[in-house]
Formats: structure tokens, C-alpha cells, sequence
């Protein structure tokens, strides 16, 4: 079973305080995604990496930076967090090819902005 | 991406079979169709995917219409685990694995 883990579960920061989300994954995939999920809004796509390295924007960008350190690892940051940014964020990953673009999601890190 | 209409939410009773339709009017030849699920405090999970006629899994059968617009995710013998929300999404070719999810089915399921 493909596996992907997300530190911290939950989160507590301070308005303009840095935050830094988690995500490792042990099935060799080479696409890794941030999403985060709002009540309402479904999932929304933040950041996305093709590979260690590289770091795309996804639609929601804006005051968020994201790191792809190695193929395992991928790493959603807030600089200067603001209350709009709590919510619940989900990591995944999936190997791009057609007709296989299953994604594997973690289990959400909820993150509170005070 | 082809964009996707799904009903809000739906009801069945445990024991039921349940169908979940999906219509996605505008995908594209190189576009596939996927269904995910997710229980509260967990990730979505994928179920099933296809690109025409009928896939059958372990979980699920989904069936796809012949003009592709519109496809149909059948569960049988739904219990309450099964309550969640279901995520119809269509992507493939220029979206580069990028899945967009809309605001799903709640299916809830009665004891």
C-alpha cells in the first residue's frame, strides 16, 4: 500500500509566525502535491513538484512556498501566516502517465492561525 | 479540464446498491475519469477509474457513457462505512497530473 505521511497532524502558529507542513512519501513517485481543503471549496491545489527539485504553482499560490528536497520529501511553507490561511492541507502523490493519474493522499495536517 | 456536475448529496439504506452519476459534457479524447472518496478527518482515497464502457474492481463498477459525457459509479451493498464524499474528476493530457476536485457527493447512508 502506497504511503504517504504528513507532520504535524495539528498545528497552532501566531499570525505572521513561519509555518513549515510535511510531507513524506515512500512509494518513488515522482509527483508530489499540496492541496488544502476549506468548507465548501472542496480541494484546492497550492503547490505541486514534478520531481526533487521542482516546485510548481498550483492555483492558490499566494503566500505559500513550497521545497522539494528529495524525491521522498516535499515541504509547504508559510512565511508570514494569516488567520485565512487555516485550514486542513493534504499531501499527495502520484506518478504521472496516461491513464494513471492516481493520486495518494496523506491524512491532513489542520492547521490553526491565531 | 473538463469541468464535472455531480448531484450534492444522496441517500441510501445499508444493503442498497448506490449510483453516484457524474457529467463531465465538455472531456477531452486524451482525458480519463476518476473517483476518489473521503471520510471526515482522512484523505481522499481513490476507488475506480476509466476511460469508456464499464470497469469493474474489488470496490466498485463505474460505467461510461458512450459519448463519454457522462459516467456512473456504482456501489453495491452499501454499509455505513461507505458514507463519505464521493469525487467525480476528469483530467489527463495537458493537465499534467494535476487533479482538480469540486465539491463532491455526500452520500449518507442510513442504518
Amino acid at each position: 500500500e502506497a504511503a504517504v505521511t504528513q507532520s504535524p497532524r495539528n498545528k497552532v502558529a501566531v499570525t505572521g509566525g513561519k509555518v513549515t507542513l510535511s510531507c513524506n512519501q515512500t512509494n518513488n513517485h515522482n509527483n508530489m502535491y499540496w492541496y488544502r481543503q476549506d468548507t465548501g471549496h472542496g480541494l484546492r491545489l497550492i503547490h505541486y513538484s514534478y520531481g526533487a527539485g521542482s516546485t510548481e504553482k498550483g492555483d492558490i499560490p499566494d503566500g505559500y512556498k513550497a521545497s522539494r528536497p528529495s524525491q521522498e520529501n516535499f515541504s509547504l511553507i508559510l512565511e508570514l501566516a494569516t488567520p485565512s490561511q487555516t485550514s486542513v492541507y493534504f499531501c499527495a502523490s502520484g506518478d504521472r502517465g496516461q491513464g494513471d493519474e492516481r493520486l495518494f493522499f496523506g491524512h491532513g495536517t489542520k492547521l490553526s492561525v491565531l | 479540464l473538463a469541468k464535472t456536475t455531480q448531484p450534492p448529496s444522496m441517500e441510501a439504506y445499508e444493503g442498497q446498491e448506490v449510483n453516484v452519476s457524474c457529467s463531465h459534457t465538455n472531456i477531452a479524447t486524451s482525458e480519463y475519469i476518476y473517483w476518489y472518496r473521503q471520510v471526515p478527518h482522512q484523505g481522499p482515497q481513490f476507488i475506480i477509474q476509466g476511460y469508456k464502457d464499464y470497469v469493474v474492481n474489488e470496490v466498485a463498477s463505474l460505467f461510461i457513457s458512450a459519448d463519454r459525457k457522462l459516467s456512473t459509479l456504482s456501489l453495491p451493498w452499501v454499509s455505513l462505512r461507505d458514507a463519505a464524499v464521493y469525487y467525480c474528476i476528469v483530467t489527463g493530457g495537458s493537465a499534467l497530473g494535476r487533479l482538480h476536485f469540486g465539491a463532491g457527493t455526500q452520500l449518507i447512508v442510513i442504518p
